[in-house]
């Protein structure tokens, strides 16, 4: 079974400030998914991104960037430049192969963007 | 917008009755999941209707039960109403596989009483 810890329950930060996201998971296979979800106010989860176990480059995406170690088990996510509308709880949530999409969800960081 | 869309988006029960929830996927879609989220806890799979069949279980009892149309619309149903069931409950859509990426709808807030 995976596990996933997100220690930081709320996070509140200033408009324009960087926000970063840790994510711990757990799990007995060797090959997985890592994935981030948002959830604004309205309920529907968003899908942010994805990376591979096996692929531990650290990307950017706008300014969404995430940093992957896999000796760590950690896959933290960080939010250059917060905007209100950032405002949401955030999912780390690993996958397994042959899963079913079965998405093994944290209890997520709620984060606060002051305008 | 995700274009997977939930029926009723709220609702009140009394316990031991049984409610019916519904949930139309995006277009091309055939594979519908479904998800119970607790106030202040992360969503939690109850299952995966993959071409009709139920295709995975997560850790809920039998009087959750689901079913998929030919259309791949679905439905959660839950019997004898407890008031743990109290919650968001998630249905996502996704084209078979094992992508990870999910489109989930607003969700159907359930309130048993």
């Amino acid at each position: 079974a995976q596990k996933v810890t997100q220690a930081q329950t709320e996070i509140s930060v200033v408009e324009k400030e960087d926000v970063t996201l840790d994510c711990v998971y757990e799990t007995r296979d060797t090959t997985y998914y890592l994935f981030w979800y948002k959830q604004p106010p309205s309920g529907e989860l968003v899908f942010l991104i994805r990376r591979n176990s096996f692929d531990e480059q650290n990307e950017i995406s706008g300014r969404y960037s995430w940093n992957f170690q896999k000796s760590t088990s950690s896959f933290n996510f960080t939010i250059t430049a917060s905007q209100v509308v950032d405002s949401a709880v955030y999912f780390c949530a690993p996958l397994t192969p042959y899963g079913n999409n079965r998405l093994a969800f944290g209890k997520g960081n709620q984060v606060v963007v002051i305008p | 917008e995700t274009g997977v869309t939930q029926s009723p988006t709220h609702l009140i029960k009394t316990r031991g009755q049984q409610v019916t929830l519904r949930c139309s996927s995006q277009s091309g879609h055939n594979t519908v999941s479904w998800y119970q989220q607790a106030l202040g806890q992360g969503p939690q799979f109850i299952f995966q209707y993959y071409r009709e069949e139920e295709n995975g279980r997560g850790n809920f009892p039998p009087r959750f039960s689901g079913l998929q149309f030919p259309n791949y619309s679905s439905e959660l149903n839950v019997n004898a109403l407890e008031l743990d069931d109290s919650a968001l409950y998630l249905c996502a859509s996704s084209f078979g596989g094992d992508s990870g990426e999910l489109f989930f709808g607003e969700g159907s807030r359930l309130t048993v009483l």
